[in-house]
């Protein structure tokens, strides 16, 4: 069984600050994929970046981007120049490419202070 | 703007009611998920539907049952809930095809309170 670890439960950025957020995993499979989902105050899970494993180059969009280390397990997202707006639970997930089912990790906590 | 709707977004119910939470996804989508979320959790998989086939987590009471009328749609009816079932209940759709799997995109959520 997978496994996703966030070891930081809370974190607090000032706006317009690059902060980093770590994400840990275990499998033993060679083919899935690596999601990071935000969940504002508003309740609404979204999609914020996915990583294909068999892709080594790391995916971006816009001012978020991960480091994708296959060898070591870990997917951290970077969000740079934040804003007031990234104040939200950071969840990572994992999915294999054989099955449906994501597995979270426990989520971290992002305060973006003005 | 999600293209994955619930309804409602607030319901209380008491002990003995029945009552169905409801998701539409307008995205072609042939998998949909319920998943159920506690405060400060990350969301547990309660179903998957995927080709009109249902997965249940074991974990799952049956006084949930869902149920998906066609490939857009999907209900989660409920029965004789308890109190501790009280949380987020998420719904999720994706384009899945019988060779791999893609990404969730979720819904608003329902926020469910059982007095």
């Amino acid at each position: 069984a997978q496994t996703v670890t966030q070891s930081q439960p809370e974190m607090s950025v000032q706006e317009a600050e690059t902060v980093t957020l770590s994400c840990t995993y275990d499998t033993s499979e060679n083919n899935y994929y690596l999601f990071w989902y935000k969940q504002p105050p508003s309740r609404q899970m979204i999609l914020v970046i996915r990583q294909e494993a068999y892709k080594q180059q790391n995916a971006t969009e816009n001012r978020f981007s991960v480091n994708f280390q296959k060898a070591a397990k870990s997917f951290s997202l970077k969000i740079s120049d934040s804003q007031l707006g990234d104040t939200a639970m950071y969840f990572c997930a994992f999915m294999s490419n054989a099955g449906n089912m994501l597995t979270f990790g426990g989520g971290t906590r992002l305060m973006v202070k003005p | 703007d999600t293209e994955v709707t619930q309804t409602p977004k607030h319901l209380v119910m008491g002990m003995t009611n029945k009552k169905s939470l409801k998701c539409e996804q307008h995205m072609g989508h042939r998998a949909m998920y319920w998943y159920k979320q506690k405060a400060k959790k990350p969301p547990e998989l309660m179903f998957v539907y995927s080709y009109e086939k249902l997965s249940i987590n074991e974990s799952v009471p049956s006084r949930f049952s869902p149920e998906c009328p066609n490939s857009s749609l999907l209900n989660l009816h409920l029965h004789a809930l308890q109190p501790e079932d009280s949380a987020l209940y998420l719904c999720a759709s994706s384009q899945e095809t019988t060779i791999s799997t893609d990404t969730q995109y979720f819904g608003p959520g329902t926020r469910l309170t059982v007095l």
